[in-house]
């Protein structure tokens, strides 16, 4: 059984368009983050939610919306999307704000053109 | 504020090799420390981890020592392979600071046969 998932796993898209990301964990973790990882790997925290509330917004544009319906989900809406959005998203969870260890999900490659 | 160092890669070394990859930190309190991996094409996996001065890691061969004097977390592997080919990540968070995760830019490593 998958622990952290998203989808999808690749998202091409055009600039300027809409699009969302889907997280989903079934550890039963209260925490959930949001990760881009750019061209050169370099991994930078984006947004923590914990049992459905923001607890880190880092400096992103506003263009990018985290969404969380339940504990167990974090969707992350994205609008007018720009070349420079092109990344690796990675969503991941950990059992609290407490607790240390996160754990991550697959990746969704997304490339604006 | 928290931050961490790792030694540029790319490293390439042949099988059977001994391996080191540094990383340093800076942090206010008491961090745990980490080491993720990501092999190609999927997203980080926990390697390792640290949660106090002296404590030592270690799994699959790996194995990094928290040294609070010299605030450092290398990571070792006596005898690399080539399925270890892969972007290694050291990572740090402060407990009780809602878990914000702060990684190194990545070290890539190549084993070659």
């Amino acid at each position: 059984d998958t622990a952290v998932s998203q989808t999808p796993k690749y998202l091409v898209t055009q600039m300027g368009n809409d699009k969302s990301i889907k997280c989903e964990q079934n550890l039963g973790h209260d925490t959930m983050y949001w990760y881009k990882q750019d061209s050169k790997k370099f991994l930078k925290i984006m947004f923590s939610y914990n049992n459905k509330e923001l607890i880190i917004n880092e400096t992103v544009p506003n263009r990018f919306s985290p969404k969380s319906p339940d504990k167990a989900h974090l969707n992350l809406h994205i609008n007018s999307l720009e070349l420079g959005d092109s990344a690796v998203y990675f969503c991941a969870s950990s059992p609290s704000t407490s607790t240390d260890t996160q754990y991550f999900g697959p990746g969704t490659r997304l490339t604006v053109l | 504020g928290d931050s961490v160092t790792q030694m540029e890669g790319p490293v390439t070394l042949s099988e059977e090799a001994f391996l080191t990859i540094n990383c340093t930190y800076t942090a206010t309190g008491y961090p745990s420390l980490f080491w993720y991996v990501q092999y190609p094409g999927e997203g980080l996996q926990l390697l390792l981890k640290a949660t106090k001065a002296d404590d030592k890691g270690s799994n699959k061969g790996f194995e990094a020592t928290y040294r609070k004097e010299t605030t450092s977390f290398h990571l070792e592997k006596g005898s690399v392979q080539v399925s270890d080919s892969a972007v290694y990540f050291c990572a740090l968070i402060e407990p009780y600071n809602n878990n914000d995760m702060r990684f190194g830019a990545g070290t890539r490593l190549t084993v070659k046969p």
